[in-house]
């Protein structure tokens, strides 16, 4: 069936560090891939998607690329601000027999920055 | 503008109270979804309705009723709920089946339910 792995967290950083939060699929088929986030007291925000093997998604200097030979797409950014601090779900959109889509989510990574 | 918005934001209830959720987007999206996340946890998809109809039942218990009065407004009737039952209610939308891109689903800020 479809699922996704994300790490672990809590990751916890000092600001301007360097982020990567593993996320790994499985599939059938070619699935859209997407990063959520979730700030305290809020719901989810896209921060970027990929629809195709190699596609590279960016937002808010978040990267991930979708690597159909390893079924990953791992969040990354070069230098985290405390406002980063938020939950990041990885997901994966499951179509239903085509007529409409749904999302499986990764168990979500916590992500805390200190100054 | 891609707004998803919900009401009220925060909602308590006793076990035998009715009370409703509201959900709107004017985005033109024609698949509507309710998800329910329990903290420390992803969202967990509930209904999901494509062109105002009930398309997908997450084998929801029936105290939760969902309603979809036209393309921009989608409801959630709650009567008789648990305590287990309190968590954070998600709205989203997106494209549906013959309107083109229907792989991005967009989220609102959620309802936060308490029931006592």
């Amino acid at each position: 069936g479809n699922s996704v792995t994300q790490m672990e967290g809590p990751v916890t950083l000092s600001e301007e560090a360097f982020l990567t939060i593993n996320c790994t699929y499985t599939a059938t088929g070619y699935p859209s891939l997407f990063w959520y986030v979730q700030y305290p007291g809020e719901g989810l925000q896209l921060l970027l998607k990929a629809t195709k093997a190699d596609d590279k998604g960016s937002n808010k200097g978040f990267e991930a690329t979708y690597r159909k030979e390893t079924t990953s797409f791992h969040l990354e950014k070069g230098s985290v601000q405390v406002s980063d601090s938020a939950v990041y779900f990885c997901a994966l959109m499951r179509n239903y027999g085509g007529s409409q889509g749904n999302l499986i989510f990764g168990k979500g990574t916590k992500l805390s920055v200190k100054p | 503008d891609t707004e998803v918005t919900q009401t009220p934001k925060h909602l308590v209830m006793g076990m035998t109270n009715k009370k409703s959720l509201k959900c709107e987007q004017h985005m033109g999206h024609r698949a509507m979804y309710w998800y329910k996340q329990k903290a420390k946890k992803p969202p967990e998809l509930m209904f999901v309705y494509s062109y105002e109809k009930l398309s997908i039942n997450e084998s929801v218990p029936s105290r939760f009723s969902p309603e979809c009065p036209n393309s921009s407004l989608l409801n959630l009737h709650l009567h008789a709920l648990q305590p287990e039952d309190s968590a954070l209610y998600l709205c989203a939308s997106s494209q549906a089946a013959g309107q083109g891109n229907l792989n991005t689903i967009y989220f609102g800020e959620g309802s936060w339910l308490t029931v006592v």
